[in-house]
């Protein structure tokens, strides 16, 4: 069955440095997504993109984040300065179509550790 | 900012009864629920979902219910099997506001003992 690739799987890095998440979708999928959850927290909505575009994106979603579909396969999700709150396990995820009544197919996750 | 919540973090039912998780959500414009599952060191997966326009949706062992006057649904899942033992996390979107995010509960670990 075709699955969400995320790597790494663990990535520690040192605050104020720069690390970018990578993410392989589904490769028939059109939409795309990226969730945090921080330890003993909610799943968090981060950003949506579509059409090598953000079609929506959070309040947490800030200037430090950025997301790039660099090739037809590869989807990451850069963060520029790290601060201590970004430590968490980031979820990339994609669909199909662009509305959750499709379901969302989610990778196993990178957790980012910053020190 | 708690618009979905699932107030019991933990359950544990025995293997062969039901078990019933419960979601509230406060946000009028949802209208599309689902339920995901998640095992550790993995991502969430899809398990089962409802329209706002249905009270009930049913695949196989797990079925949603919704109250929209409450606004509450709630997942059973009967007979439970071992390898339910996860945690369970309902989240919603406002799609036809043209809203696609999720918007996820914290989460219930469910312990199902042989």
């Amino acid at each position: 069955e075709p699955e969400v690739t995320q790597t790494p799987s663990h990535q520690v890095t040192q605050m104020g440095q720069e690390v970018i998440l990578r993410c392989v979708p589904i490769s028939n999928h059109l939409y795309f997504y990226w969730y945090r959850q921080i330890l003993g927290q909610k799943v968090e909505f981060l950003v949506s993109f579509y059409n090598n575009e953000i079609s929506e994106k959070s309040e947490i979603f800030d200037d430090q984040f950025s997301v790039e579909r660099p090739d037809g396969s590869n989807f990451t999700l850069k963060i520029r300065s790290t601060k201590l709150e970004d430590s968490a396990m980031y979820f990339c995820a994609s669909s199909p179509v662009g509305s959750s009544n499709e379901k969302l197919f989610f990778g196993s996750g990178t957790q980012l550790s910053v020190l | 900012d708690q618009q979905v919540k699932q107030n019991s973090p933990s359950l544990s039912v025995q293997e062969g009864r039901i078990s019933i998780l419960n979601c509230d959500y406060t946000n009028s414009m949802f209208d599309y629920f689902l339920w995901y599952k998640k095992y550790p060191a993995e991502g969430p997966t899809f398990l089962i979902s409802i329209s706002s326009i249905k009270d009930k949706n049913e695949d196989g062992r797990f079925t949603v219910f919704l109250n929209k006057s409450a606004k509450h649904l709630s997942l059973h899942i009967v007979p439970s099997q071992p390898g339910d033992s996860a945690v369970y996390f309902c989240a919603a979107s406002a799609t036809n506001f043209g809203n696609e995010k999720l918007t996820f509960g914290t989460g219930t670990r469910l312990t199902i003992i042989p």
